[in-house]
């Protein structure tokens, strides 16, 4: 059983689209992350919700919008698509804001922007 | 704000003992977190330290000193399944609460 589950594992798309990520987790945890991993590895935090409340929101652009429909669901949309976008971006879970040191990884989407 | 540092690489033979440091600084800290990723694949929890001391967990070890805002990773017996980044991240507290800060990772490389 998935755990943590994201769609699509790959996405390649064109400079100034808009497109989407969605993340499920079923372990039936409250918050949830998505983090940004660049091409040198370096994990960085975007957004974190904790029951459909929006918690964390780093400073990124406001092309990226998260979105959560119930606590079991994060989806990150984004406009205007950049070729520094292009990245490794996770879904994550725990099971609260307080327990966020053990979070569990989605599998990841690869976003390349041509 | 926060920063880790960590060593970018480490190489070791099998069965040999790597030890990881990570020193940070923060503005407030609840704790220090250490994760496996594997090229391709997606970061692991492998052990939190709170207070100081070491953590065992089979051939993976975790220590933290509070006082010295610092912390290390210790893999044992290495196997060539250990190859991949570790990153040691942050809790922190105040504007940080909730929040995770990673480190930059170290690659551990073991050869035959």
């Amino acid at each position: 059983d998935t755990a943590v589950s994201q769609t699509p594992k790959y996405l390649v798309t064109q400079m100034g689209n808009d497109k989407s990520i969605k993340c499920e987790q079923n372990l039936g945890h409250d918050t949830m992350y998505w983090y940004k991993q660049d091409s040198k590895k370096f994990l960085k935090i975007m957004f974190s919700y904790n029951n459909k409340e929006l918690i964390i929101n780093e400073t990124v652009p406001n092309r990226f919008s998260p979105k959560s429909p119930d606590k079991a669901h994060l989806n990150l949309h984004i406009n205007s698509l950049e070729l520094g976008d292009s990245a490794v971006y996770f879904c994550a879970s725990s099971r609260s804001p307080g327990l966020a040191h053990e979070q569990f990884f989605g599998p990841g989407t690869r976003l390349t922007v041509l | 704000g926060q920063s880790l540092e960590q060593p970018s690489e480490v190489t070791a033979v099998e069965g040999a003992i790597v030890q990881i440091n990570c020193t940070y600084q923060t503005s407030g800290f609840y704790g220090l977190s250490w994760y496996q990723q594997h090229d391709g694949g997606a970061p692991t929890f492998l052990s939190y330290n709170a207070l100081d001391g070491l953590e065992e967990t089979g051939r993976f070890s975790s220590f933290l000193s509070r006082s010295d805002s610092y912390g290390y990773l210790l893999l044992q017996e290495l196997q060539m399944k250990d190859s991949a980044s570790y990153f040691c991240a942050v809790r922190g507290g105040g504007d940080s609460w909730g929040k995770l800060q990673f480190g930059a990772g170290t690659q551990v490389v073991v050869t035959p």
